[in-house]
């Protein structure tokens, strides 16, 4: 069946760098990539997403970038502050979300 | 306004209880997930539901587990004869259209502990 594949499982940066984590997806007829950052014990929430048509999306500190050819996407997070840590996960959709497994990222200060 | 909804937020079970958890979606929302989150791992699918009804249901892991939206609204989720591989957090998410590309919104989850 359709999946996607997260990378890496755990990212651990200096404050201020940047971070990036990549994901892959199988299912084609994909035309819709989230991610959403989850805390501890929270609902996942939405921080970007990307549409089929569109190669790279920016949001202030936050950048994703959608390889069709290829079936990648990645999340990039610039200037990465404490409140960033938390679980990053990718997905894909047709219509249902297939997700990533997640990545953990940490914030050393 | 209002987000979406879950009750109960945690819930535990004796091996073998029935239990069912209910989802209120954003007023208006037409389509209505239900995702299984084990710890530390992603969410996984279960069953989708375009207004009443039930589109997909290929996620849900046994005949133990069963959903509905009889008004094309709230939503629950019954698991029944509950085993230990059934804890895990439910969560439920609403869309405004059945577009893809439209954001799912999340509720808070279900907690469910089989003990």
């Amino acid at each position: 069946g359709e999946n996607v594949e997260q990378h890496p499982s755990t990212l651990s940066v200096q404050e201020g760098d940047s971070a990036v984590i990549k994901c892959t997806y199988s299912d084609s007829a994909s035309n819709y990539f989230p991610w959403y950052k989850q805390e501890l014990g929270k609902r996942p929430q939405l921080i970007i997403d990307i549409r089929s048509n569109v190669g790279e999306k920016k949001d202030q500190r936050i950048a994703v970038t959608l390889n069709k050819t290829a079936k990648h996407f990645s999340l990039h997070i610039t200037e990465t502050q404490p409140e960033d840590s938390a679980v990053y996960f990718c997905a894909s959709r047709n219509y249902q979300l297939i997700w990533g497994a997640g990545t953990k990222l940490i914030i050393k200060p | 306004g209002a987000g979406v909804s879950q009750s109960p937020r945690y819930k535990v079970a004796k091996r073998g209880q029935d239990v069912a958890l209910r989802c209120d979606p954003i007023s208006g929302h037409v389509s209505l997930f239900w995702y299984q989150q084990a710890l530390g791992q992603g969410p996984e699918f279960l069953t989708y539901f375009q207004n009443e009804a039930q589109l997909d249901k290929s996620g849900l892991p046994s005949d133990r587990f069963f959903a509905e939206r009889p008004e094309g609204s709230v939503s629950t989720l019954k698991i029944q004869r509950t085993q230990q591989e059934d804890s895990a957090v439910y969560l439920c998410a609403s869309s405004a259209t059945s577009a893809a590309s439209n954001e799912q919104f999340f509720g808070p989850g279900t907690r469910l502990t089989v003990l």
